[in-house]
């Protein structure tokens, strides 16, 4: 089972505050990184898949890098808003086959207005 | 808009039962998976699905089984369950294998075997 990471755990920021956050996995065999972001009941929603070193993604506010050769991610929230307060979870795929992606615990963000 | 449903959000059943939890997903989708997520721990899979029919083991598949009989739909079935699989239990599902596709998650079954 692939090890993939994210820090912090959880995070509260005040409304208007930049935040941002971790997201390590493996970079041998590596195939594509996804972000997911998860809101209280409901389903996880995709923000960004990214495959290639250096890849720069953004939907609005949030943004994310990739550095694939030592294995990290970071997700870029500009000027938090309460509707941003969900859990973001990244996946890591690693190697090809059948979209088998392993998932982190995720990041519990809390924007407190 | 992809839609993934699950049978049910909530359901309590006593240790010993047998419990289907169904998935349906409304877009053509190859690849359909079942995960469980538990507190402090990463959405585990249990098992995968890229055709009817066929199946492959996730990372946490014992006492589970699965079934495809129609591509739309992907049951996770739990012979006899166990307390230790009280949990949260989500379907995805996928287009294809040939590009890196994002998943569509259903919205969930908290189940609480008693």
């Amino acid at each position: 089972i692939l090890n993939v990471e994210q820090s912090p755990q959880s995070l509260h920021v005040q409304e208007g505050d930049s935040t941002n956050f971790t997201c390590s996995f493996p970079s041998s065999n590596f195939y594509a990184l996804h972000w997911y972001r998860w809101e209280t009941a409901k389903s996880p929603e995709a923000l960004f898949v990214m495959t290639l070193n250096g890849d720069e993604k953004k939907k609005g506010r949030i943004s994310a890098t990739l550095n694939t050769k030592e294995g990290y991610s970071y997700l870029y929230i500009k000027g938090s808003q309460p509707e941003d307060s969900a859990t973001y979870l990244c996946a890591s795929r690693n190697s090809g086959g059948y979209q088998k992606v392993t998932f982190g615990i995720g990041t519990k963000l809390q924007v407190i207005p | 808009d992809v839609k993934v449903t699950q049978s049910s959000r909530y359901l309590v059943k006593r240790t010993g039962e047998k419990v289907f939890l169904e998935c349906v997903q409304d877009m053509d989708h190859e690849n359909m998976f079942w995960y469980r997520q538990d507190p402090g721990l990463g959405l585990r899979l249990i098992y995968f699905s890229y055709d009817v029919k066929m199946k492959e083991k996730g990372d946490i598949p014992e006492g589970y089984s699965v079934s495809r009989e129609k591509k739309e739909r992907f049951s996770l079935i739990l012979e006899s369950a166990s307390t230790n699989q009280t949990s949260m239990y989500l379907c995805a599902s996928t287009f294809d294998g040939t590009v890196d596709n994002e998943q569509f998650f259903g919205p969930g079954t908290r189940l609480t075997v008693l």
